[in-house]
């Protein structure tokens, strides 16, 4: 159980296009979602919380409007990274919360993002 | 604030027993977190203690001490898969996790 799952795992795309990475819980409920950036050889650093229904909350230093969030049901979240560059390159991991839990993260799979 | 430390790296041969340890300091507390994380991959969830004392969970085990800020993940008749990054992330009062920078373990024959 509490499976996460995401997708794509890997995206290459020329600087300035969009792109858009799914989150879903499959077996459960997520009321609470988290989107992360690691970099090579660094620590996860969360990016932002993302409540359903409701808008996310976004870590000091990321901009809301360059990764855009959206978190429309219990088992589903999305993050867009608009208009990306070649520093946003990185490793998104999404991680999911039981609904009405308030302990374990369950982490997706990672999407690897490299922007030309 | 918050702030945890935890070892950068260690290392330890197949077979034998590690010991990672976490220390954290904060103000708010709703447990502490072990996580692995193989080179590429996202973390998977290993323990969780929010009470002082010993969990075992097989080859793992994890130990929390709330009054001195301490906490250890320890591994048992290690194997090479358990080469990995091991993280431990501490739940503040708002349950939003704290992570810290994690321990890369490598293990040799």
């Amino acid at each position: 159980g509490a499976v996460v799952s995401q997708h794509p795992s890997w995206v290459i795309c020329k600087s300035g296009t969009s792109v858009k990475i799914e989150c879903r819980s499959l077996d459960f409920q997520a009321t609470t979602m988290f989107w992360y950036r690691q970099f090579p050889k660094q620590s996860l650093m969360l990016m932002a919380t993302s409540n359903e229904g409701s808008k996310a909350t976004y870590e000091q230093g990321v901009e809301k409007d360059k990764f855009l969030i959206n978190h429309a049901s219990l088992t589903l979240s999305t993050l867009t990274v608009t208009s990306a560059h070649p520093e946003d390159s990185s490793f998104y991991i999404c991680s999911a919360r039981l609904a009405g839990g308030k302990e374990t993260q369950y982490f997706g799979p990672g999407t690897r993002l490299l922007v030309l | 604030g918050q702030n945890i430390d935890q070892p950068t790296e260690m290392t330890a041969t197949e077979g034998a027993i590690v010991q990672i340890n976490c220390t954290y300091q904060t103000s708010g507390f709703n447990g502490l977190f072990w996580y692995q994380q193989h080179a590429g991959e996202a973390p998977t969830f290993l323990s969780y203690n929010v009470l002082d004392g010993l969990e075992e969970k097989g080859r793992f085990s994890s130990f929390l001490s709330r009054s001195k800020g301490y906490s250890y993940l320890l591994l048992k008749e290690l194997q090479m898969k358990d080469s990995a990054s091991y993280l431990c992330a501490l739940m503040d009062s708002n349950y939003q996790l704290i992570w810290g920078a994690g321990t890369k373990l490598i293990i040799k024959p």
